[in-house]
Parts: structure tokens; C-alpha cells; sequence
């Protein structure tokens, strides 16, 4: 079963504007990771929080997590038309044996 | 730095068909993932190898089986296809512990039809 949701499943936007995605999960975690898809290819590492961490930045991305929502959310700032992709969240379940698992994922379109 | 390594790139299998598709990482990972991904279902874990000699079932391992060869290789075998296995299979290896949290690399993966 699916641990991470994710919301919206499609989302559109223009090239400037900021993009936010969010993630909700179901059990406790050590860490949840965000990670891109560029069409036809694999999947990259982004960004990751940790349970005990509430923010955390990466150049233009910033990513938050609420721990007692379970859920996190992940914002791209001045979006770029190269930020077309989608966007999976995915957590480290605590006593999962490193294990992770994924959300649906979220698909990014930025027009320029 | 090639990283995660998948082979073949495309395939296209006759139902019943058997295929053995590759995986090889040169991080010196000692875990390795297989997944798989259908349109709308994110990645499903099929079998992953938490350590060489080791290997553990994961969501969807019915069809499927693994053999973790060396630490650098993890192979998944269909022994007989079906169409229900066409979906694009990626590879991942990572480095549990430490600083690294368990971040996944991943291959460029393999799309399989399955007719």
C-alpha cells in the first residue's frame, strides 16, 4: 500500500511563479525525501528532512514537514520551464530496514 | 561515474516468455531496490537486497524473482511473462546510515511489453 499522498496530481503553472506540493503519510518516519522524475528517466535524489526537523532549504527549493499532520509540503520558487517534471515524496518508515515508500507523485508543467 | 546501471533499456516479451533484466551500481551501496512503475501508481517495491547474500520480498513480488549476485549486481527474473508485468522497472542502490538516511539512487530503468 501506497504510504505517501500527494496532492495536486497535476499541476500548471507559468515559468516565475512558485509550484507547491504537498505530501501526507500514514506511519512514523525518520526521514521523508523528495525526489524528481524528468520524463522517460530516473528518478533523482532532491532534498531530504529529517523527523525532528520542521524546515529545510535547498536553493530554490524548500520543503516542510509536520509530524504531527504527517504530512509535508514542498515549494519551488521562481519556477523555470526546466522545473518540468514530476515530484515524488517518499518516507524512511521507522523500522522499515531502510526501505522506502512512495508517493503517486505529483506532475509539474512550467510554460514559459 | 556511471552510478546505477540498467540493462536492457526496451524489451518486448511474448506472454510465457522468460527475461532476466540487470542492475549494477559502483557506490560500493550495499542496498539495492527493485521497483516497479504504472502509470498513476508512483514506484512499487518489488524485491530489495538490504545486503550482499541477502533479499527480502517487497509489495509486489508475485511473478518475480531476484538473485543478488555480487555487491555490485542485483538481477530480477520473470520466469513467464505476463501482460500484467508490462511497466518501466527501475533499479536503485543506496547507503543506509549515517549522513546518507537511506537517499536511493536510481537507474534510467527498463520499459517491458508484455504481449
Amino acid at each position: 500500500s501506497q504510504q505517501g499522498e500527494e496532492d495536486p496530481q497535476a499541476l500548471s503553472i507559468q515559468e516565475g511563479e512558485n509550484a507547491t506540493m504537498n505530501c501526507s503519510y500514514k506511519t512514523s518516519i525518520n526521514n521523508l525525501q523528495w525526489y524528481r522524475q524528468n520524463s522517460g528517466r530516473g528518478l533523482v535524489h532532491l532534498i531530504l528532512i529529517r523527523s525532528n526537523e520542521r524546515e529545510k532549504h535547498s536553493g530554490r527549493l524548500r520543503v516542510t514537514l509536520d509530524t504531527s499532520k504527517k504530512s509535508s509540503s514542498l515549494l519551488i520558487t521562481a519556477s523555470r520551464a526546466a522545473d518540468t517534471a514530476s515530484y515524488f515524496c517518499a518516507t524512511d518508515a521507522t523500522g522499515n530496514t531502510g526501505k522506502l515508500i512512495f508517493g503517486q507523485g505529483t506532475t509539474l508543467q512550467v510554460k514559459p | 561515474n556511471a552510478g546505477v546501471t540498467q540493462t536492457p533499456k526496451f524489451q518486448v516479451l511474448k506472454t510465457g516468455q522468460s527475461m532476466t533484466l540487470q542492475c549494477a551500481q559502483d557506490m560500493n551501496h550495499n542496498s539495492m531496490y527493485w521497483y516497479r512503475q504504472d502509470p498513476g501508481m508512483g514506484l512499487r517495491l518489488i524485491y530489495y537486497s538490504a545486503s550482499e547474500g541477502t533479499t527480502d520480498k517487497g509489495e509486489v513480488p508475485n511473478g518475480y524473482n531476484v538473485s543478488r549476485l555480487n555487491k555490485r549486481e542485483f538481477s530480477l527474473r520473470l520466469e513467464s511473462a505476463a501482460p500484467s508485468q508490462t511497466s518501466v522497472y527501475f533499479c536503485a542502490s543506496s547507503e543506509k546510515g549515517g549522513w546518507a538516511k537511506n537517499i536511493q539512487y536510481f537507474g534510467a530503468g527498463t520499459r517491458l511489453s508484455v504481449l
